[in-house]
């Protein structure tokens, strides 16, 4: 069974760095054809995600995010990681990390999805 | 970025009631639409990907159905364990983008 477990400072001064870290127990970051995520929630509020990487280390950015956010994979440690540089309180939120899968159907095309996600971790920027 | 849209916000409903929650795309995501279960301070459950294949583990009591702009998630008896907040995520193109929620309380 795959577990997610995010880590990292739970205060965080504005202006400064976020930075958190997912590690994943229960089976290799590199097996399989998994994209691995960072997905956040402010309180009370919905979702969103905020950017992927591959094993291979190929990423993905939500471009409303792009210019302040770094995500790594450490594949000797089993963890992932992200940075959010010149934070505000807008960016306060319950983190989440996730692993991506993706199924195929009958005509070859492929379907991705959450299929296991950490418990969460609340990042709260203030001076 | 596609826009999720889902309707109602909000609802109250009984057990045993039968659920349908919609989700609009503003622009045609095929059938590469999620749904997801949230619980308070939990995060949330994988309920249906690709509009209608349920995931492992998940009663049958859900599921999914259309395709294009315009799709649903039901859930035939609601069971007390089903009051939740629900979301839908599309997969279609990045940036992956999720619903506002819908928020399913006890009548």
């Amino acid at each position: 069974q795959v577990q997610l477990q995010e880590s990292g400072p739970g205060l965080v001064k504005p202006s400064q760095t976020l930075s958190l870290t997912c590690t994943v127990s229960g089976g290799s970051i590199t097996s399989g054809s998994y994209y691995w995520s960072w997905i956040r929630q402010p309180a009370g509020k919905g979702l969103e995600w905020i950017g992927r990487i591959y094993t291979s280390g190929s990423t993905n950015y939500n471009p409303s995010l792009k210019s302040r956010i770094t995500i790594s994979v450490d594949t000797s440690k089993n963890q992932f990681s992200l940075k959010l540089t010149s934070v505000t309180a807008a960016d306060t939120a319950v983190y989440y990390c996730a692993r991506e899968a993706d199924a195929t159907d009958s005509s070859g095309y492929y379907y991705n999805y959450f299929d296991y996600w950490g418990q969460g971790t609340l990042v709260t920027v203030s001076s | 970025d596609i826009q999720m849209t889902q309707s109602p916000s909000s609802l109250s409903a009984s057990a045993g009631d039968r659920l349908t929650i919609t989700c609009r795309a503003s622009q045609s995501i095929r059938n590469y639409l999620n749904w997801y279960q949230q619980k308070p301070g939990k995060a949330p459950k994988l309920l249906i990907f690709a509009a209608s294949s349920l995931q492992s583990g998940v009663p049958s009591r859900f599921s999914g159905s259309g395709s294009g702009t315009d799709l649903t998630l039901t859930i035939s008896s609601l069971q007390p364990e089903d009051f939740a907040t629900y979301y839908c995520q599309q997969s279609y193109s990045t940036p992956v983008t999720f619903g506002q929620g819908t928020r399913v309380e006890i009548k």
